[in-house]
């Protein structure tokens, strides 16, 4: 069964502080992937990764960074996190067919 | 680029009545096409794919989609729902030479008992 994990689940964070939302996945899978979801917008592809060491741009890239220093581990960080940001973020392995984790709801005051 | 439409943002019906939710798509190209599920607090979950071949896919929980390529569209359907299909569906599409998974806005289906 295909696993991603999503670290924290929950997490309320203050305007200008630094953020880092963490992504597991089990599965092996080449390309890594960071969506966030907001009503009216369904899912939009922040960064994605191809490999340990790559990343690239989304559609909505601005006030993101990632990293990606593994095949397992995939990381979407916020240096100056805003309120704009506030959103359920979801990470997600694969190709073509995506494995999602659970998501973390993410709040910025 | 690829895109994905879902024209509806919520459908309601009654348990055991039919359900089509729609969703077309734009990309010049071989498109794969995808239906997912997300359950409350939950992420999202694939019930069926399109790659190539017969137009219309089986999957999960008697779930069924159709692709009509002269109408860039890829409705899915079920015959009979039940009050545990209340979710929201995702239409999603991507190309055969990129990576990225584009994804519609979403439709949230509530079935009255």
């Amino acid at each position: 069964e295909a696993a991603v994990t999503q670290s924290p689940r929950n997490k309320v964070a203050v305007t200008g502080g630094k953020v880092t939302l963490s992504c597991n996945q089990t599965n092996n899978h080449n390309n890594m992937y960071w969506y966030r979801q907001d009503t009216g917008h369904g899912l939009r592809l922040i960064h994605y990764s191809y490999g340990a060491g790559s990343t690239e741009k989304g559609d909505i890239p601005d006030g993101y960074k990632a990293s990606r220093p593994s095949q397992e581990n995939f990381s979407l960080i916020l240096e100056l996190a805003t309120p704009s940001q506030t959103s359920v973020y979801f990470c997600a392995s694969g190709k073509n067919t995506l494995y999602f984790g659970a998501g973390t709801r993410l709040s910025v005051l | 680029a690829q895109s994905v439409t879902q024209p509806d943002a919520r459908v309601t019906v009654s348990e055991g009545a039919s359900l089509q939710l729609r969703c077309k798509y734009s990309y010049s190209g071989t498109p794969y096409l995808f239906w997912y599920v997300q359950y409350p607090r939950q992420g999202l979950q694939l019930l069926l794919k399109y790659y190539s071949g017969d137009p219309v896919v089986q999957g999960v929980n008697g779930f069924e989609a159709e692709f009509i390529k002269s109408n860039s569209s890829f409705h899915l359907r079920k015959a009979s729902v039940h009050w545990s299909d209340s979710a929201v569906y995702f239409c999603a599409v991507s190309a055969a030479n990129t990576n990225k998974v584009v994804f519609g806005t979403g439709t949230r289906l509530q079935v009255l008992p």
